[in-house]
């Protein structure tokens, strides 16, 4: 069956832009998530949608932002692009509660802001 | 809130030697563990998971982690590493909730 598929693979944005990315999840996984990861601060939570709901959020700033469509797949948002944004977003499915099945994961999409 | 520490920043072997990477975790309830693999230029995958019942877990490839209550570790072992596991190790702890923590990584080097 096909894996978690993330859209676009790289990405060149310069500061003070928006960009979407977008993840599609295995089929009949219903939870999706994001992440951040970075060289210095690993991996880091973004945020989980199930069923369309955001139901679990990390610490980041109010730019950072999802949501879920009726058939699972997932985009998050970054508005006003920063420097520090630059990183690889890694995009994250589960069959239904994360701490039951773990993660099956993409392949990310390398965000460069200029 | 919960948090991993993985000590070893990088680790350097050569092929046949034996493994262990270390992952504490600070959480006061119940946890689901979990080890997960980078290898160069693909995506994370699970190499093992630890829920309930026998604390020594095996996964695939020849892996195996030892969950130690006490101690709040999972550290996660192998008899004898191959050049082809040279890659990243994440290991990663799950709550209360499904906000699953990572450790920093360790990044293993295995000289043929």
């Amino acid at each position: 069956k096909a894996g978690v598929t993330q859209t676009p693979r790289y990405l060149i944005k310069t500061r003070g832009q928006q960009v979407t990315l977008s993840c599609s999840p295995i089929s009949g996984h219903r939870s999706v998530s994001w992440y951040q990861q970075t060289p210095g601060q690993g991996l880091q939570f973004l945020f989980e949608y199930f069923s369309e709901t955001q139901r679990n959020k990390g610490n980041f700033p109010g730019r950072f932002s999802g949501r879920q469509f009726s058939n699972s797949r997932s985009e998050m948002n970054v508005s006003t692009l920063e420097l520090g944004d630059s990183a690889l977003y890694l995009c994250a499915s589960s069959l239904g509660q994360v701490r039951n099945y773990g993660y099956t994961f993409g392949s990310g999409t390398r965000l460069t802001v200029v | 809130a919960q948090s991993v520490s993985q000590h070893n920043h990088h680790v350097i072997l050569s092929e046949a030697a034996s493994l262990e990477l270390g992952c504490n975790y600070s959480y006061g309830g119940t946890v689901n563990l979990f080890w997960y693999v980078q290898y160069p230029g693909q995506h994370l995958q699970l190499l093992l998971k630890y829920f309930s019942g026998d604390p020594l877990v095996k996964g695939i490839k020849g892996f195996e982690a030892e969950f130690i209550k006490s101690k709040f570790s999972f550290n996660l072992r192998k008899p004898s590493v191959q050049w082809s596991d040279t890659a990243e190790y994440f290991c990663a702890v799950n709550g209360g909730n499904n906000d699953m923590r990572f450790g920093a990584g360790t990044r293993l080097t295995v000289k043929p």
